[in-house]
């Protein structure tokens, strides 16, 4: 099993730009999830999903959309690149209450 | 909504000494999670902890839950430098979200 995997790991965008943020899970998880890693901030969450076809949103999900077709597959999508998105993104599956993250994508916007 | 606060943010110490984190819920968990991030990497999950005054021990590391359930803590014995990293707790998923305790980084000066 790969597990969680997130693409692309390194991202460099201009203010104004959109982009999407992959995951992907192959352990047939119903819970999906994104975080953003700030220094000091802890892990806040974006938006979430308990299954295909169903998302919510969590903590900070202002300039953020999801969406989920399938079961392995939980895209997050910056609609307009900002200097305050600059952050480490996490994605997660569940099971039960252990959550499983991928190994992150370090997003910087100029 | 539940508040999971932890302490201390910040911890040095030298190789060889103790080390303990702790975690602190608003509200009664009905387990509670615990998660170690090394520098540049993703969270990786550690244990969970189920029962009330439950004590387990991955060698080094000892994990307690409180008799309430409330709170838990996190002890390192004899640090190493491989210890070194971000620890964190989190409690079950309630209302379809997890909750982070903040976070303690742990620096071990060799």
């Amino acid at each position: 099993n790969a597990g969680v995997t997130q693409t692309p790991k390194f991202q460099v965008l201009k203010t104004g730009q959109s982009m999407t943020l992959q995951c992907a899970q192959d352990m047939n998880h119903e819970y999906m999830s994104w975080y953003r890693q700030d220094p000091g901030m802890g892990l806040r969450l974006i938006h979430y999903s308990v299954g295909a076809g169903i998302t919510d949103q969590g903590e900070v999900p202002n300039g953020y959309n999801v969406s989920r077709s399938t079961t392995e597959d939980f895209p997050l999508r910056l609609l307009s690149a900002a200097p305050s998105q600059t952050s480490v993104y996490f994605c997660a599956s569940s099971y039960s209450d252990t959550q499983y993250f991928g190994p992150g994508t370090r997003l910087t916007v100029l | 909504g539940q508040q999971v606060m932890q302490i201390p943010q910040y911890q040095h110490v030298q190789e060889g000494e103790d080390f303990t984190t702790y975690c602190n819920s608003s509200t009664t968990l009905s387990n509670i999670q615990w998660y170690k991030q090394r520098p540049g990497g993703h969270p990786v999950f550690l244990i969970q902890l189920v029962k009330s005054g439950e004590v387990k021990k991955q060698k080094r590391l000892t994990f307690q839950f409180g008799e309430a359930k409330k709170n838990s803590s996190l002890h390192i014995t004899a640090t190493q430098t491989t210890d070194v990293g971000t620890y964190f707790c989190a409690g079950p998923r309630t209302g379809n979200q997890f909750y982070f305790g903040t976070g303690t980084s742990l620096t071990v000066i060799p």
